[in-house]
């Protein structure tokens, strides 16, 4: 069936440093990919998307690539920031077909990035 | 401000006892589903609703019932609510559903003992 698989955490970095977190995926039709943030205490927040091949989202610093060939939307940043520390969830909607509108999840990673 | 509130925030109930978490959304969205978050298996779909009147399941859908009367509302409800109900529950809605990004609400944490 369909699956979103990421990278298990916990994940501790320092500040400043480069962040990756692997996110890929199985899915039976042609998905759109989002990354969700949570901190602490709060709901999930739509941090990037993208709903074709080769397409980069972006925001706050953080981008990740649509790659179909490779099945996988990987999140990057280049400096994190205490204030990144939070669980960030990979997730596919299949644009066809399955259950409509059902946002399939990883299970997340938590970060926490100390000064 | 656009958002979608879930009401309570916490609740502690006992087996067997029906109780209703609200969700209403102020964006117009057509688009509203509601997840449960469990430690070690993620956030997974309960019900989902397309538009007003028209509610769908999801992948846990047992134990649970939903309604959309109007647009802005979309309530679930636990008839005779067990243990193993006891989740973090997120009510979340959307433009459209396919591609569009949804807006989380800040969750209900319930307890069934």
């Amino acid at each position: 069936g369909d699956s979103v698989t990421q990278m298990e955490g916990p994940v501790t970095l320092s500040e400043e440093a480069f962040l990756t977190i692997n996110c890929t995926y199985t899915a039976t039709g042609y998905p759109s990919l989002f990354w969700y943030v949570q901190y602490p205490g709060e709901g999930l927040q739509l941090l990037l998307k993208a709903t074709k091949a080769d397409d980069k989202g972006s925001n706050k610093g953080f981008e990740a690539t649509y790659r179909k060939e490779t099945t996988s939307f990987h999140l990057e940043k280049g400096s994190v920031q205490v204030s990144d520390s939070a669980v960030y969830f990979c997730a596919l909607i299949l644009r066809a077909g399955g259950s409509q509108g059902n946002l399939i999840f990883g299970k997340g990673t938590k970060l926490s990035v100390k000064p | 401000e656009a958002q979608v509130t879930q009401n309570p925030r916490y609740l502690i109930t006992v087996t067997g006892k029906k109780l209703t978490v609200t969700c209403s959304q102020n964006m117009n969205h057509e688009y509203m589903s509601w997840y449960r978050q469990d430690p070690g298996l993620g956030l997974r779909q309960i019900y989902y609703s397309m538009n007003v009147e028209v509610t769908d399941k999801g992948d846990v859908p047992e134990g649970y019932k939903v309604s959309r009367k109007e647009k802005r509302n979309f309530p679930l409800i636990l008839e005779s609510p067990s243990p193993n109900q006891t989740s973090l529950y997120f009510c979340a809605s959307s433009l459209t559903w396919d591609g569009y990004g949804y807006t989380f609400g800040s969750g209900t944490r319930l307890t069934v003992v």
